[in-house]
């Protein structure tokens, strides 16, 4: 079955600082890679999905990442963090006719200011 | 637009207690998913259900039992609740299968067992 790995449970940032979230995963197949955001007391929200059509995928609120297949990689980042910025992040992975989407053990975001 | 909407939002049980959390959604998706979620841990997939009508195991159904009550509905049950189910579940819906199609999540359920 497919995976993800997030490395770092925390990361924390200042304020107008670079947001590198980074997320590898294992799959047999070409992978649909997907971030979620997740604020305190609510459910997950779709940032940026990775469907194959393009390696730089463009999500809400600033946010991208790039797909490497060579790295098996899809690292999210901003170039500038902000204060609602603060959450928790989850990398996912999925693959074609496959009801398992799997999700990695998430990653926390302090942006101090 | 209400999306999924999951009830309780909260529930303490006791161990040996039976409880049903209810998911709805209202934006004509065809498949359903519940998910538990424990600290350092993720998002865990208990069942899904890819349409009205079916419903599958995820990667730890131990313990739990669903419904597919219609395209709108599906529901979590514990029949005997243990201390380990002490989690926060989540329900999610989306259009099909989740090759490429995001899944659009409740606000959850905090579940204490005693």
């Amino acid at each position: 079955a497919q995976s993800v790995t997030q490395l770092g449970s925390h990361v924390s940032v200042s304020e107008g600082a670079l947001v590198l979230l980074r997320c590898n995963y294992s799959s047999s197949v070409p992978p649909y890679l997907f971030w979620y955001v997740q604020y305190p007391n609510q459910g997950l929200q779709l940032l940026l999905k990775y469907t194959s059509a393009a390696t730089l995928v463009k999500g809400i609120n600033g946010f991208e990442a790039e797909f490497k297949k060579s790295e098996t990689s899809f690292h999210l980042t901003k170039p500038s963090a902000h204060m609602r910025d603060a959450a928790e992040y989850f990398c996912a992975v999925s693959d074609l006719n496959n009801n398992d989407m799997r999700f990695g053990a998430g990653t926390r975001l302090t942006v101090k200011p | 637009n209400a999306g999924v909407t999951q009830t309780p939002k909260f529930q303490v049980l006791k161990t040996g207690q039976s409880m049903t959390l209810q998911c709805a959604q209202d934006m004509n998706h065809n498949s359903m998913y519940w998910y538990r979620q424990d600290p350092g841990m993720g998002l865990r997939l208990i069942y899904y259900s890819a349409s009205e009508g079916t419903t599958d195991k995820g990667e730890v159904p131990n313990g739990y039992n669903v419904s597919r009550l219609n395209k709108r509905e599906f529901s979590l049950r514990l029949e005997s609740a243990a201390p380990s189910q002490t989690s926060v579940y989540f329900c999610a819906s989306s259009v099909s299968g989740t090759g490429g199609s995001p899944l659009h999540f409740g606000n959850g359920t905090r579940l204490t067992v005693t």
